[in-house]
């Protein structure tokens, strides 16, 4: 089975100020990653992914997030958060060893405020 | 060019209807998926097609029935449709491989009075 946890619902951060979503997951072999985020009223948009390879990823918009093998960690960052970034933020896995399946399990989500 | 699409966008019906909602893709993606989003955002994934065989079919009630009558089309019929139905839905496409990542259309709000 696969799971992904976001512990947070709401992260309100200072535009300028550094950001950390969080993200832990659960699966019984390794796990590809994903971030996506969700604007209003709109369809979720690709972020970045983890597949292999260094541990450090980044993606769209001056994000990135670090896989943490031992500590089953995919965070999301952005050195300098801006008020568009404010959006709703979902983590997502898949187990390698998901066979066909082949389906992802995306995390409950976390509201990201960017205060100006 | 819109990559992925839905029609329509919003919905609102009578309990006991039935209704469809459509999706195309111009990709060239050869997986398309449907999403349930509830009023608490969770997002929950109900099927999905590769190359227009079925796949995935989670614990969805018998009156959902998609349909796929080509790689670049997936449509959803519900039939006798109930106040928990209410929810957003999101189609979604990808190539097969399982690494690459989802594309998700804009969503159809389905109402149920």
């Amino acid at each position: 089975a696969q799971s992904v946890a976001q512990p947070e619902d709401q992260v309100n951060v200072a535009e300028g100020n550094p950001l950390t979503v969080k993200c832990t997951y659960s699966v019984s072999g390794n796990p590809y990653l994903f971030w996506y985020v969700q604007y209003p009223n709109r369809g979720l948009q690709f972020l970045l992914k983890y597949i292999t390879g260094d541990n450090l990823v980044k993606g769209s918009y001056g994000f990135e997030a670090e896989f943490n093998k031992s500590q089953t960690s995919f965070h999301l960052k952005k050195p300098s958060a801006l008020v568009s970034d404010s959006a709703l933020y979902f983590c997502a896995v898949r187990d390698r060893s998901s066979g066909s399946a082949r389906q992802l399990t995306f995390g409950s989500g976390t509201q990201l405020t960017v205060l100006p | 060019d819109t990559a992925v699409s839905q029609t329509p966008k919003y919905l609102v019906t009578q309990m006991g209807n039935d209704k469809s909602i459509k999706c195309e893709q111009n990709l060239g993606h050869d997986t398309m998926y449907w999403y349930k989003q509830d009023s608490k955002k969770f997002l929950k994934i109900m099927f999905s097609y590769n190359n227009k065989e079925l796949i995935i079919n989670e614990t969805v009630p018998n009156r959902f029935s998609p349909k796929s009558p080509d790689k670049a089309h997936l449509n959803l019929h519900i039939n006798s449709l109930e106040l928990g139905d209410s929810a957003v839905y999101f189609c979604a496409s990808s190539f097969w491989t399982g690494t690459e990542e989802q594309f998700f259309g804009p969503g159809t709000r389905l109402t149920v009075l």
